[in-house]
């Protein structure tokens, strides 16, 4: 069965800094694009990032371009999201997903699946 | 960006009801439509991929249907574990983006 474990979350001030992993078991993701969304308390989902297999490309929400990095580490089949000055409204449920994808000739849909089971990020003072 | 757009934000109904959920995309998506279920607590479970197929092992009263901007969720017929709430995404270009959320109660 297909399962990805995050860990890392805590209770961190404002200005302050976080990393949360997410570890794949079931498949690996080297062969995989990944992604982060998060969820504030109460709200809707976001999308956070996006990272390409080898890493190189990655894509980011507005809302967190220039203060939070993906990375992966393929050999340990983990995810990563580093939070850099972080604020109040970064409080969320993290979760990393794998991006899902089916091609018909030239055009590809894509989703995600599955879903880990979410990481606690508390920015407070 | 691409806006997605869910109604009604909630609803209730009963069990045993047929509920629609429509979401449309501010620009043509094609099919590259998904939906999830997300119960209190839990994390989002994929439904609906391609706007109209059936993730592995989802009840079969679950239907997706739509394409270009406007798109429906049907459940045929209300189970209690179906009391949830629903999100529509598109993942095709980026920023990715969700909507706002229908989140179903019981009558």
């Amino acid at each position: 069965e297909m399962y990805l474990e995050g860990s890392g979350g805590g209770s961190v001030q404002p200005g302050g800094t976080l990393r949360v992993s997410c570890a794949a078991s079931g498949f690996s993701i080297s062969n995989y694009v990944m992604n982060w969304v998060r969820q504030a308390p109460g709200k809707g989902l976001e999308w956070v990032s996006t990272i390409s297999v080898d890493g190189v490309i990655t894509h980011y929400a507005n809302s967190v371009k220039g203060r939070f990095t993906v990375s992966r580490d393929n050999s340990k089949d983990t995810l990563y999201l580093q939070m850099n000055s972080l604020r109040a409204e970064d409080t969320a449920i993290y979760y990393c997903t794998r991006y899902a994808t089916s091609c018909s000739g030239d055009t590809c849909y894509r989703w995600f699946d599955p879903w880990g089971q979410g990481i606690l990020v508390t920015v407070s003072s | 960006d691409i806006q997605m757009t869910q109604s009604p934000s909630s609803m209730s109904a009963s069990v045993g009801d047929r509920v629609t959920i429509t979401c449309r995309a501010s620009q043509d998506i094609s099919i590259s439509l998904a939906w999830y279920q997300q119960k209190p607590g839990r994390a989002p479970k994929l439904l609906i991929y391609a706007a109209s197929s059936l993730q592995s092992e989802v009840p079969s009263r679950f239907s997706g249907s739509g394409s270009g901007t406007d798109f429906s969720l049907t459940i045929s017929s209300l189970q209690p574990e179906d009391f949830a709430t629903y999100y529509c995404q598109q993942a095709n270009s980026f920023p990715i983006t969700f909507g706002q959320g229908t989140r179903l109660e019981i009558k």
